[in-house]
């Protein structure tokens, strides 16, 4: 079974451009997480989809951040514009109803 | 919302001894709580988890324990490998939150060979 796919791996870019990244999650997977993980602490959850619907944004900075999920898998997550305390790795997880939640390898973002 | 809480937050212990992190957890309404393993430049891995309806759970080397009275749960990991080296999360979940999962803070292992 493949894992949760996440590109770019990478990013660096400087304060006030846009960014954007994109996640692919498990084939069947209803449900779709976009986790920020600042150096030294545990992921936070960003906002939270069920199939295309979103089910809980509330920590998600909306002024900056954006995230969709069309047709209910893929999905991307835009930040514009960027701050230098957006300098984190994110994550993207999916899940079965009821079950567990699997990571993918993450996007580290630095914004200088 | 969840406040969970880890410690310590590293831990060095010597190829063979066991290891033991412990996390609370502040909603009583939760009830499943998953550890993740997370190794450099990757994302956190699941290594166990366990519902409110048991109080340990053990896969080969490694076990959980939960009291749900106190709100806290352990993960114990028995003779250590330095392939154990890494940083462990403990998380909680609600239910009928589409498994909406609050993490701890993390804790780095170091196992000295």
């Amino acid at each position: 079974e493949a894992g949760v796919a996440q590109s770019p791996r990478y990013k660096i870019i400087e304060k006030r451009q846009s960014v954007a990244f994109w996640c692919n999650p498990i084939s069947g997977h209803a449900t779709l997480y976009w986790y920020q993980q600042i150096l030294g602490q545990g992921p936070k959850l960003l906002i939270q989809f069920q199939n295309n619907g979103v089910v809980d944004d509330s920590q998600l900075p909306k002024d900056r951040f954006s995230a969709e999920r069309l047709k209910g898998v893929d999905s991307t997550l835009k930040i514009q514009p960027a701050k230098l305390e957006d300098s984190a790795v994110y994550l993207c997880a999916s899940s079965l109803e009821r079950s567990v939640g699997y990571f993918g390898p993450g996007t580290r973002l630095t914004v200088t | 919302g969840e406040n969970v809480e880890q410690h310590p937050s590293t831990l060095s212990v010597q190829e063979g001894d066991s290891a033991v992190i412990k996390c609370t957890y502040s909603d009583s309404a939760s009830n499943y709580f998953p550890w993740y393993k997370q190794e450099l430049g990757k994302g956190p891995q699941l290594i166990i988890d366990i519902r409110s309806n048991v109080g340990e759970k053990k896969d080969q080397r490694i076990a959980v324990t939960l009291n749900k009275t106190a709100k806290h749960f352990s993960l114990h990991i028995t003779e250590t490998q330095p392939e154990d080296s890494a940083v462990y999360f403990c998380a909680a979940s609600k239910p009928n939150t589409g498994n909406q999962f609050y993490f701890g803070t993390g804790t780095s292992l170091t196992v000295i060979p």
